[in-house]
């Protein structure tokens, strides 16, 4: 069974510009949580979707937002992209929203670099 | 709110050595769940180890085992029989009930190297 993909690995943009990050869970996935990394930080919750919906949502300004498909693809984009949005993006399915129990599995991960 | 503590930045071990890795955590709930991820240089998190906090009873996997203690809110990690492959950056996290959904919380990080 293929794991968790997220596209694309790698990318630049300036500020102020806005991006669009794309993950596609493991096939019979419903939940998909975003996660940033960066050094100062460490990892943090950004949002979790499940059928379509999100179920919760971290600490993260209004600029950070997300959806997902009745695929269960998700997708997160940032508006007005700042220096300090420069992390790896991290994206994790899990099999259901119906019990905690099920576990994460992460995808490879995005780096966005903010010049 | 809940909060994860790796308190070692930085450990060493001798290739075939045993090395402990240590978690704290603080939580007023009484179901959770605690996970140990692998991140290497490739920054793939990888599931180690998880332990269900209903469960008395140590997890282990291989070579990885666990020393949860739920009343002093501690969560080791021992590798046993370091190898190369081992060495990267290792991260306890958190997850609580129904009302956080999938949400982890996540120590700072431990970077493991493994020394031939």
């Amino acid at each position: 069974k293929a794991g968790v993909t997220q596209t694309p690995r790698y990318l630049i943009k300036t500020r102020g510009q806005q991006v669009t990050l794309s993950c596609s869970p493991i096939s019979g996935h419903r939940s998909v949580s975003w996660y940033q990394q960066t050094p100062g930080q460490g990892l943090q919750f950004l949002f979790e979707y499940f059928s379509e919906t999100q179920r919760n949502k971290g600490n993260f300004p209004g600029r950070f937002s997300g959806r997902q498909f009745s695929n269960s693809r998700s997708e997160m984009n940032v508006s007005t992209l700042e220096l300090g949005d420069s992390a790896l993006y991290l994206c994790a399915s899990s099999l259901a929203r119906d019990t905690f129990r099920n576990t994460q599995y992460f995808g490879p991960g995005t780096r966005l670099t903010v010049l | 709110a809940q909060t994860v503590t790796q308190s070692q930045p930085e450990m060493s071990v001798q290739e075939a050595e045993t090395v402990t890795l240590s978690c704290t955590y603080d939580t007023s709930e009484s179901d959770y769940y605690l996970f140990w991820y692998k991140q290497p240089p490739s920054r793939q998190m990888i599931l180690v180890i998880r332990q269900e906090a209903y469960k008395q009873q140590n997890a282990t996997e291989n070579r990885f085992s666990v020393n949860f203690q739920k009343a002093a809110k501690s969560f080791s990690l021992k590798i046993s029989d370091s190898q190369l492959g081992d060495a990267a950056m290792y991260f306890c996290a958190y997850r609580t009930g129904e009302t956080s959904g999938s949400r982890l919380t996540f120590g700072e990080g431990t970077q493991l190297t493994v020394n031939p």
